[in-house]
């Protein structure tokens, strides 16, 4: 089974300060690891994808198959980086869906 | 714009009362998904189509069931719902099973 950890609900920091979102999965075999974001009145929508190793809207997350985690990270957060964040996981069989974690709200003060 | 739009965005049925929602896209793609999402919780699953091949998740109720009439076009009927299905109802669609899912803006559930 595949399961996906998300263990903040909320994360609330300042303006410029660093952002981690956490997310560790369980899966027996090697997955390939997704952030979703959300903002307000807007669909969910891919972030990034771990086999893409690209920085979207100054946003990384690196594959830490020893730790099984996934987690996001951005050095300097913006005030519209504020939405819900999404991990998700697809395991590697052809037929393999998306499982999602429950969401962590990001929200940035000024 | 190529997109995927859900309908009504807004549902409000009866207890037991059978309801339809609706998804429908203009990106061409071969999947379809159906996720239900209630709150605080993460979307979860239903049921996908792969072209016309219905794939149905292990857990999902037999009280939901689902039907692609073409490409463009894919319904999610609930025959009997109960207090416990109000939820947010998400579809996505995708070129293939692997790539990125595209989804639509969701319906809102309420039974009373």
């Amino acid at each position: 089974a595949q399961r996906v950890t998300q263990p903040e609900k909320l994360l609330s920091v300042f303006k410029g300060a660093p952002v981690e979102l956490k997310c560790n999965y369980s899966y027996s075999g090697s997955p390939e690891l997704f952030w979703y974001v959300q903002y307000s009145r807007q669909r969910l929508q891919l972030l990034l994808r771990h086999i893409s190793r690209e920085s979207i809207k100054g946003f990384t997350a690196d594959l830490n198959k020893g730790e099984t985690s996934f987690h996001l990270k951005k050095p300097f957060a913006q005030e519209e980086d504020s939405a819900m964040y999404y991990c998700a996981l697809r395991g590697n069989s052809g037929y393999s869906t998306l499982t999602f974690g429950k969401g962590t709200m990001l929200l940035v003060s000024p | 714009d190529a997109m995927v739009i859900q309908n009504p965005r807004y549902q409000v049925t009866q207890f037991g009362k059978p309801v339809t929602l609706s998804c429908s896209q203009t990106l061409n793609h071969n999947v379809m998904y159906w996720y239900q999402q209630k709150s605080s919780q993460a979307p979860k699953l239903l049921f996908h189509y792969y072209d016309k091949d219905f794939n149905n998740e292990a857990d999902t109720p037999d009280n939901f069931q689902s039907r692609r009439p073409n490409t463009s076009f894919c319904f999610l009927d609930i025959r009997s719902p109960g207090l416990g299905d109000a939820a947010m109802y998400l579809c996505a669609t995708s070129r293939e099973r692997s790539y990125e899912q595209y989804f639509g803006p969701g319906t809102r559930l309420t039974v009373t």
